[in-house]
């Protein structure tokens, strides 16, 4: 079973700048499995980017994926007010079908 | 457009069984997700629980053992949740949530659609 690792645990940034969060597998994986998502508080999460670097419907582009063996990133170019929230990154084990998060990173006001 | 919301109890007792409903509006269930539940202890981050598709098929966490039943009743747009023998560490926010990964070529290997959650607390 792969486990992920986020960092940092909180990323202190302001609006405009560049936020890059990082999630870290314990073993190379595809790709193709790897999600983020977003979390506000008292919300569900929301899928952001699947297959590493494709954008869900309906999510700005100021967001991208990237990577791939055991190092995977986020990315938000230019933070909105809005964008303050808990990220999550997912991966998808095919043998035996299952999800793996890690344990999330918090975005916050700087 | 698709709707997923949870019901069912807020508080269970330490040792017995947690029981919870997901409604799937506007749509069928159908046969091209897989549907989930997902849960987060206050303050924590998101387990998978396990998951079924239409036929009944299910796959589970194994961390969780075997004390987690997923069910499907097509005819109502239902999914269920049981788990037994719940204890503290139980106490969670579960959400259920389509779960796109049917399909190699197309599909996004994640969850798509949330339910708002429910929280349950396990105490006496």
């Amino acid at each position: 079973e792969v486990v992920l690792t986020q960092s940092p645990g909180t990323l202190s940034l302001s609006p405009g700048e560049r936020a890059t969060l990082s999630c870290r597998a314990s073993h190379s994986l595809s790709s193709r499995y790897l999600v983020w998502y977003q979390q506000k508080p008292g919300q569900a999460p929301r899928l952001l980017i699947y297959g590493s670097s494709s954008r869900a419907t309906g999510i700005p582009d100021r967001f991208s994926g990237s990577g791939s063996g055991t190092d995977f990133t986020l990315t938000i170019s230019r933070l909105e007010p809005e964008d303050f929230a808990l990220y999550y990154c997912q991966h998808y084990d095919t043998t035996p079908p299952m999800y793996t998060f890690g344990q999330g990173t918090k975005l916050e006001i700087k | 457009q698709v709707q997923l919301q949870e019901s069912g109890p807020g508080l269970v007792k330490p040792s017995e069984t947690l029981s919870l409903t997901c409604n799937v509006s506007a749509s069928s269930i159908g046969n091209d997700y897989f549907w989930s539940w997902i849960r987060q202890p206050p303050g924590r981050g998101l387990e998978w629980i396990g998951n079924v598709f239409q036929s009944g098929l299910t796959r589970y966490n194994p961390s969780l053992g075997s004390r987690v039943t997923i069910s499907v009743d097509t005819s109502k747009n239902q999914i269920s949740l049981r788990v037994t023998s719940v204890t503290a560490a139980d106490t969670a926010v579960y959400f259920c949530a389509r779960d796109d990964s049917l399909y190699y070529d197309n599909s996004a290997f994640g969850f798509d659609l949330w339910g708002q959650g429910t929280l349950v607390t396990v105490s006496s």
